[in-house]
């Protein structure tokens, strides 16, 4: 089953503090592993991707941890600013092109 | 550069009427595709194309065609509109090989049905 279950569906976070997003998947054949962000009346953007090799991505105050065994990765986002309030899609594939992607999480960060 | 360009940005139909959803791209990205996104779904693929003169069906094709007679454009039709494909409409682009997947993204179209 070509699946990738995302959770929470939203999530209001305090400003300055941590952001969780979780994502889990079936195929095992998956090999790239991106999270885009969408602000209201945009398409989504390119945050961060990791591939399997490697348990931990950070760039800035955003980090993707990658847990192989447990088919899980996650979206940490630090020090969370009003700015980061946006939409959070994971998504997964094999090929590189076709996409599976998370149904999305709503983040609000309160000021 | 534009990046990826979308025409209309909101458009309303009536059941039954046809038209085209335009999408262009200046970065020659050989991989193009549409989605839809609707409310707690995150973002379905439509169809795809890995090239010129060469279109495959996503996840939900029905009731949509394409065509890809150049690197640059990307149409996606209805034929024949329908309440339930009222949606937000995004075409994306991205490098067929090498190692960025990365895919862009335009602005999207809204398109009610009524």
């Amino acid at each position: 089953q070509q699946q990738v279950k995302q959770s929470p569906q939203s999530l209001i976070v305090q400003k300055g503090g941590i952001s969780i997003i979780n994502c889990a998947y079936e195929n095992t054949a998956f090999d790239y592993f991106p999270w885009y962000q969408q602000f209201p009346g945009k398409g989504p953007a390119l945050l961060i991707a990791i591939r399997p090799d490697v348990s931990e991505k950070k760039e800035g105050r955003f980090t993707i941890s990658f847990n192989k065994s447990a088919k899980q990765f996650s979206l940490h986002i630090m020090d969370s600013q009003p700015g980061d309030s946006a939409t959070y899609f994971c998504a997964a594939s094999t090929l590189g092109y076709q996409l599976i992607w998370g149904a999305g999480t709503k983040l609000i960060i309160k000021p | 550069n534009a990046g990826v360009t979308q025409t209309p940005k909101f458009q309303v139909l009536k059941t039954g009427q046809s038209m085209t959803l335009q999408c262009a791209q200046d970065m020659n990205h050989e991989y193009m595709s549409w989605y839809r996104q609707d409310p707690g779904m995150g973002l379905r693929l439509i169809h795809y194309s890995v090239g010129a003169g060469i279109t495959d069906q996503g996840e939900v094709p029905n009731g949509y065609n394409v065509s890809r007679s150049t690197t640059e454009d990307f149409p996606l039709r209805l034929l024949s509109a329908a309440p339930s494909q009222t949606s937000v409409y995004f075409c994306a682009s991205s490098y067929g090989t090498g190692s960025s997947y990365e895919q862009y993204f335009g602005p999207g179209t809204r398109l009610t049905v009524t």
